[in-house]
């Protein structure tokens, strides 16, 4: 089974500021890697998939990238609204999974 | 618009049952794997169960199998989840998720909270 790592567990960051964010896979997953957001209360959210392609209305200021097993979130601008949780989840192999989170608060 | 909408979460025994629905709209039903995925209070997401678009293949995480039953009633656009011999770890929030291409959840329900308690 495929254990992905996130680290560090929360950034901190002032809105304008770009934020990369970073998952590991434990083997390589090619690019069968998605990243989620979720704020407090509510479910998460689809943003990337396949490590660099965005999901339907998700805004520009989000990409992804990497393949094997390092790869990265970056949100260019950091906007009050993306202040959340973001979750790696990886497709590579069966079982499917997710990371631990990295949670992005404001500095 | 897509829309997922799960009932059927509450308090249970350990040892007990229930069964969650999820009730999908805004897109063709059958067409399309879903999934649950669980959520502990304060915890990261852990994913449950798979079912094919028409049913019939399932797949679940080792920690559920031999417990939980996911299944679909494609006339009804309803996924079901049929936990049994819950225990208190088994307590989160259930999501259920339509699943794109393979195993990417595009789209996610608001969740229903699941207590296993004495």
């Amino acid at each position: 089974e495929i254990v992905l790592t996130q680290s560090p567990a929360t950034l901190s960051f002032s809105p304008g500021e770009r934020a990369t964010l970073s998952c590991r896979a434990s083997q390589s997953i090619s690019s069968f890697l998605a990243w989620y957001q979720q704020k407090p209360g509510q479910a998460p959210r689809l943003l990337i998939y396949d490590a660099s392609n965005r999901a339907t209305g998700i805004p520009a200021r989000f990409s992804g990238s990497g393949s094997g097993t390092d790869f990265t979130l970056t949100i260019s601008s950091l906007e009050p609204e993306d202040f959340a949780v973001y979750y790696c989840q990886q497709r590579g192999s069966w079982p499917p999974s997710f990371g631990p989170g990295t949670k992005v608060d404001i500095k | 618009e897509v829309q997922l909408v799960e009932s059927g979460g509450g308090l249970v025994q350990p040892g007990g049952s229930l069964r969650l629905s999820c009730a999908a709209s805004g897109f063709t039903f059958g067409s399309y794997a879903m999934t649950w995925v669980r959520q502990a209070p304060g915890k990261g997401l852990e994913w449950v169960s798979t079912i094919s678009g028409g049913g019939g293949s399932t797949y679940y995480a080792d920690s559920v199998k031999g417990r939980f039953a996911i299944s679909r009633d494609n006339s009804k656009n309803t996924l079901y989840l049929q936990m049994n011999s819950l225990r208190a770890e088994d307590t989160a929030v259930y999501y259920c998720a339509k699943v794109q291409g393979a195993t990417v959840f595009d789209y996610w329900g608001q969740g229903t909270l699941v207590t296993v308690s004495s």
